[in-house]
């Protein structure tokens, strides 16, 4: 299994611009998450999705779309990038069995500048 | 709202001391799941432990433990004997209810062993 993966590893944006950060899981999980993380803090939950079809706002959604066709992906939208999105950018997965909750299985990350 | 507070932002030691990271949350639900995630230089966040809010059983893997006491709402861990390969940030991450896929961060606390 290669695990939860996430393209590209870099990219630097001007103001405007827009993208799509590539995650994919070949773990059959269920639950899919996006992450932010700045400089000296923690992750911050963005968008997660429950299953194909099924998507929700995280705790900071704004600038982003997110959609889930199939269990395994999971793209991240930037509509119009801002200098307040220069982040790094963690796509996560996980599962449950029986109510029980898993831990979540983080990618690589994105570092994404916006200039 | 949920909320995640790791006090230490950074702690040094010399290699073979011991090290506690204080975790403390707030949730107003009663099924949870507390995680610890390691994230060395590398950048890769690496899962460490789970706990659900209805095992209060301390645990010891190798050089780790942890402490955790819903009476303080309180998730410590400690690392005995550290190792300059202990150097990493540590987060604290708390579940909104039984889902594990949508997690609240402390701050981190960054942990520098010296050999």
């Amino acid at each position: 299994n290669a695990g939860v993966t996430q393209t590209p590893k870099f990219q630097v944006l001007k103001t405007g611009q827009s993208m799509t950060l590539q995650c994919a899981q070949d773990m059959n999980h269920e639950y899919m998450s996006w992450y932010r993380q700045d400089p000296g803090m923690g992750l911050r939950l963005i968008h997660y999705s429950v299953g194909a079809g099924i998507t929700d706002q995280g705790e900071v959604p704004n600038g982003y779309n997110v959609s889930r066709s199939t269990t395994e992906d999971f793209p991240l939208r930037l509509l119009s990038a801002a200098p307040s999105q220069t982040s790094v950018y963690f796509c996560a997965s996980s599962y449950s069995t029986s109510g029980y909750s898993y831990e979540q299985y983080f990618g690589p990350g994105t570092r994404l500048t916006v200039t | 709202a949920q909320k995640v507070t790791q006090a230490q932002t950074e702690i040094s030691v010399v290699e073979k001391e011991d090290v506690t990271l204080d975790c403390v949350y707030e949730t107003r639900d009663t099924t949870y799941y507390l995680f610890w995630y390691k994230q060395p230089p590398s950048g890769e966040l690496v899962f460490l432990i789970r706990r659900n809010s209805f095992d209060e059983q301390n645990e010891i893997s190798g050089r780790y433990s942890w402490n955790f006491q819903k009476s303080t709402s309180s998730f410590n861990f400690t690392i005995t004997a550290s190792q300059v390969v202990d150097s990493a940030v540590y987060f604290c991450a708390l579940s909104k209810g039984a889902a594990g896929n949508k997690l609240t961060f402390g701050g981190g606390t960054r942990v520098l062993v010296k050999p």
